[in-house]
């Protein structure tokens, strides 16, 4: 069972540097989503990608961060001269046509010095 | 707009207790609404769904019903293992009845520890 992938599982960078993750959903899924998560919290909403198309931004979502969905599969979620306020866990997820239901990978924690 | 409250934690108990996490929402229509668990070191897992009002929604011993007169979603277990010491989140989708297939909305966890 081939579930939703990130890589990489975690990144430790120094402020100002850029970041870029990766996210490989379950594949005859065409919703993707990212998240963000911070101790103690729940997720927040970062976008939502259906197939190519990103058809939804959270405010969350600075100019810094830029997310893609090139071809529909994977998706990458960029951020640009990182901060420390941008030290969290960044959940991707996906979903099958009509459904509510995300099924959400292992995350990729990020760590900014 | 849509909102989840879950109790706070942490919530710790022995092996075998019984345990109650709450959680209310407030949402326009009727939602579906989702228990998620997070594992030490793991992504989210669903762990139970109510797809409308009255529903009951189990699984691994863990059930929640689906109240819409006090926009509740609380999630029990008669006996709980060490096994299920992990974080529990409570779900919103969006848009009740439209077509809107973005953001789940998240309360904000409950920790639970169980000792043996």
């Amino acid at each position: 069972d081939t579930g939703v992938s990130q890589n990489p599982r975690h990144k430790i960078t120094k402020r100002g540097q850029n970041v870029t993750f990766r996210c490989d959903p379950i594949s005859e899924h065409n919703r993707l989503y990212w998240y963000r998560q911070t101790l103690g919290q729940g997720p927040e909403f970062l976008t939502y990608f259906q197939n190519e198309a990103q058809l939804e931004k959270s405010r969350l979502l600075s100019d810094r961060f830029s997310a893609e969905r090139p071809k529909g599969s994977f998706s990458t979620l960029e951020i640009q001269r990182t901060e420390q306020g941008d030290s969290a866990m960044y959940l991707c997820a996906s979903s099958p046509m009509g459904s509510y239901e995300q099924y959400f990978g292992p995350g990729t924690r990020l760590t900014v010095t | 707009g849509d909102s989840v409250t879950q109790m706070e934690g942490p919530v710790t108990l022995s092996e075998e207790a019984f345990l109650t996490i709450n959680c209310t929402y407030t949402a326009t229509g009727y939602p579906s609404l989702f228990w998620y668990v997070q594992y030490p070191g793991e992504g989210l897992q669903l762990l139970l769904k109510a797809t409308k009002a009255d529903d009951k929604g189990s699984n691994k011993g863990f059930e929640a019903t689906y109240r819409k007169e006090t926009t509740s979603f609380h999630l029990e277990k008669g006996s709980v293992q060490v096994s299920d010491s992990a974080v529990y989140f409570c779900a919103l989708p969006p848009n009740a009845g439209g077509t809107s297939y973005g953001k789940l909305t998240f309360g904000q966890g409950t920790i639970l520890t169980v000792h043996p």
